[in-house]
């Protein structure tokens, strides 16, 4: 059963404009929370991450907002950019060593 | 830098044979992984490793092998190949645990079990 879910598996939005993508999670143990970024043949990269400690972090025009009460984490991106399409994958790591991916989100930016 | 490699790119087997999947990082990094992705699922991890000579289980270990004896290279075997092993794989390292250092991804391989 997975732990991580993306229940969107595509978004498409105006460049410019903000994309927001969502990720829930069931276990209580994830204290640590990632967002990867994969482009068509080549391997995910990482983007972005939060600590359970916090609610949010900034990285440039990428934010990641936890609530931890709601097990739920959402990634904006603003502005969109048309090099923001790619798939986006977030994952979460409990006290082992083992990252458990949600299935991802396809983001398409239309000019 | 080449970062992590993987080796081949593509290929396809018949059931029941056998192959090793050769994932190479120049990073010096300790810890290195592999994964499976399949359609609709996120990556699920098969094995991993957090030095040279140690192997760990992961998420979905069943019908592969693995092997570090080098600390750059991490080998992926399938000892007699199914068509549920049909996935894209990656290779991934760290130069410390998940929790505090970023996985580095290889590009994957694609494979085809007939």
């Amino acid at each position: 059963d997975q732990q991580v879910k993306q229940n969107s598996p595509s978004l498409s939005v105006q460049e410019g404009r903000i994309s927001i993508l969502n990720c829930d999670y069931t276990n209580s143990m994830f204290d640590y929370f990632l967002w990867y970024k994969k482009y068509p043949a080549e391997g995910p990269t990482f983007l972005i991450s939060i600590s359970s400690i916090k609610d949010k972090n900034e990285d440039g025009r990428f934010t990641v907002f936890l609530n931890k009460s709601a097990k739920h984490l959402s990634l904006h991106i603003v502005p969109s950019q048309p090099g923001d399409s790619a798939v986006y994958f977030c994952a979460a790591l409990s006290n082992d060593y083992k990252l458990s991916f949600g299935a991802g989100t396809t983001v398409t930016v239309r000019a | 830098n080449a970062g992590v490699t993987q080796t081949p790119k593509f290929r396809v087997l018949k059931t029941g044979q056998s192959m090793t999947l050769l994932c190479a990082q120049d990073m010096n990094h300790e810890y290195m992984y592999w994964y499976r992705q399949d359609p609709g699922m996120g990556l699920r991890l098969i094995h991993y490793s957090v030095g040279e000579g140690t192997t760990a289980k992961g998420e979905v270990p069943d019908g592969y092998n693995v092997s570090r004896l080098k600390k750059q290279n991490f080998l992926l075997g399938l000892e007699s190949a199914a068509p549920s092993q049909t996935s894209v794989y990656f290779c991934a390292s760290s130069r410390d645990a998940p929790s505090t250092d970023t996985q580095y991804f290889g590009p994957g391989t694609r494979l085809t079990v007939l």
